[in-house]
């Protein structure tokens, strides 16, 4: 039981290039989110799919596009990457509703240069 | 101001100490807390979760709420270097998992 996995693990973009980071969970999971870390900020939600077929933006969306491919999936697009993007993405799933366990992956360490 | 703010550390102790994490908040709207560890090059993990004020206790690790205080802390009692990660805790609302507010984390090593 593999849980949340991401892919890549390791990521270097040049600005202005695109990437995708994936996102795949295997708990039947209802919910799935995208998370950015930054040093003395915490986590900070960036969008979140409460059911399959609906996306939310979270606290901050800007400059990133996501696709809930499916129940499994969850994708977040960098369209034109920027060193302000430089950061470890963290993918997240959990049931739908109140008193749930968030899932984290392991991670997608992002540098853009 | 931040919502929630978490003492950056490093922390450092020795084997079998007793730590005590803190986080205080500002949102008395708050209901449910967590404690998640952090392992490093690794996704967060829950530890602990807590609904409104008061103790609970899983094996060495305490979780205590004050919400008269908006003040929250995690105790572990003889630490071990099997323990040394970053701690986040987080509250939210209503406990659902979209709305969660992190704080920024405790660097904690325990030294063997």
């Amino acid at each position: 039981n593999a849980g949340v996995t991401q892919t890549p693990k390791f990521q270097v973009l040049k600005t202005g290039q695109s990437m995708t980071l994936q996102c795949a969970q295997d708990m039947n999971h209802n919910s799935m989110y995208w998370y950015r870390q930054d040093p003395g900020m915490g986590l900070r939600l960036i969008y979140y799919s409460a059911s399959e077929g609906t996306t939310d933006k979270g606290e901050v969306p800007n400059g990133y596009n996501v696709s809930r491919l499916n129940k499994r999936e969850f994708s977040l697009r960098l369209e034109s990457a920027a060193p302000s993007q430089t950061s470890v993405y963290f993918c997240a799933s959990s049931w739908l509703g109140e008193n749930t366990e968030a899932f984290f992956g392991q991670g997608t360490r992002l540098t853009v240069v | 101001q931040k919502e929630v703010e978490q003492d950056p550390g490093p922390l450092s102790v020795p084997e079998g100490a007793i730590v005590s994490l803190n986080c205080t908040y500002s949102n008395s709207a708050f209901q449910y807390f967590m404690w998640y560890r952090q392992y490093s090059r690794k996704g967060p993990e829950l530890l602990m979760y807590t609904y409104s004020s008061g103790n609970k206790e899983d094996g060495r690790f305490t979780a205590q709420v004050d919400k008269s205080s908006k003040y929250i802390s995690l105790f572990i009692r003889d630490s071990q270097p099997s323990d040394s990660a970053t701690y986040l805790c987080a509250m939210s609302l209503s406990g659902s998992a979209r709305q969660l507010t992190f704080g920024s984390g405790t660097q904690l090593t325990v030294l063997p």
